[in-house]
């Protein structure tokens, strides 16, 4: 079956130290990857996405995610965090033409 | 001009009423989607409608009646409410072929 996983549920980083957000995923064919970001009381926010190509991917607001075939992982990384990085982070998946699969969310805390 | 529009953003109502939350996106695309988040931020696909026929029905109870007159709209109508409906309710929109979603704010449910 298909899945996205996040491994964590919370992930606490000091203000401008690297962060990584984990996930990994179980698609057939070439996947399609996505990180979105929910702020307080917010829809969700569209991060970046892999389709194709280069394995690191940028996105909006500093944030960047590595695709690795081998490990099956789709990492959300970025190298120093904010405090307003602060919020919800989904890793993603379509499963078919007209269905994303989300992963269960990890929360991360950046303390300033 | 706010691409994916919910209303109402906050909803508390009584068990057994009936009620409905609207969405419209003015983006132009072709599929749109609802989506439910429960207590512990799931996120659960309930519907697509592509150019406004029904697409996905996740096993939603019947109670659950989605309305799509044009595809620029996709409203969701609940009868009977119950306590177990309680959540936020996304409205999101794609265009076909490229699955990047865009997220209404969400619609805070509470049935008390």
């Amino acid at each position: 079956a298909q899945s996205v996983a996040q491994p964590e549920d919370q992930v606490n980083v000091a203000e401008g130290n690297p962060l990584t957000v984990k996930c990994t995923y179980s698609v057939s064919g070439n996947p399609y990857l996505f990180w979105y970001v929910q702020y307080p009381n917010r829809g969700l926010q569209f991060l970046l996405k892999y389709i194709t190509g280069d394995n690191l991917v940028k996105g909006s607001y500093g944030f960047e995610a590595e695709f690795n075939k081998s490990q099956t992982s789709f990492h959300l990384k970025k190298p120093s965090a904010l405090v307003s990085d602060s919020a919800l982070y989904f890793c993603a998946a379509p499963f078919g033409t007209y269905k994303y699969i989300f992963g269960t969310g990890t929360r991360l805390k950046v303390l300033a | 001009d706010t691409a994916v529009s919910q209303t109402p953003k906050y909803l508390v109502t009584q068990m057994g009423n009936d009620k409905s939350i609207k969405c419209e996106q003015n983006l132009g695309h072709d599929t749109m989607y609802w989506y439910k988040q429960d207590s512990k931020k799931f996120l659960k696909i309930m519907f697509s409608y592509n150019n406004k026929e029904l697409i996905i029905n996740e096993t939603v109870p019947n109670r659950f009646s989605p309305k799509s007159p044009d595809k620029a709209h996709l409203n969701l109508h609940i009868n009977s409410l119950e306590l177990g409906d309680s959540a936020v309710y996304f409205c999101a929109s794609s265009q076909e072929g490229n699955y990047g979603y865009t997220f209404g704010s969400g619609t805070r449910l509470t049935v008390v």
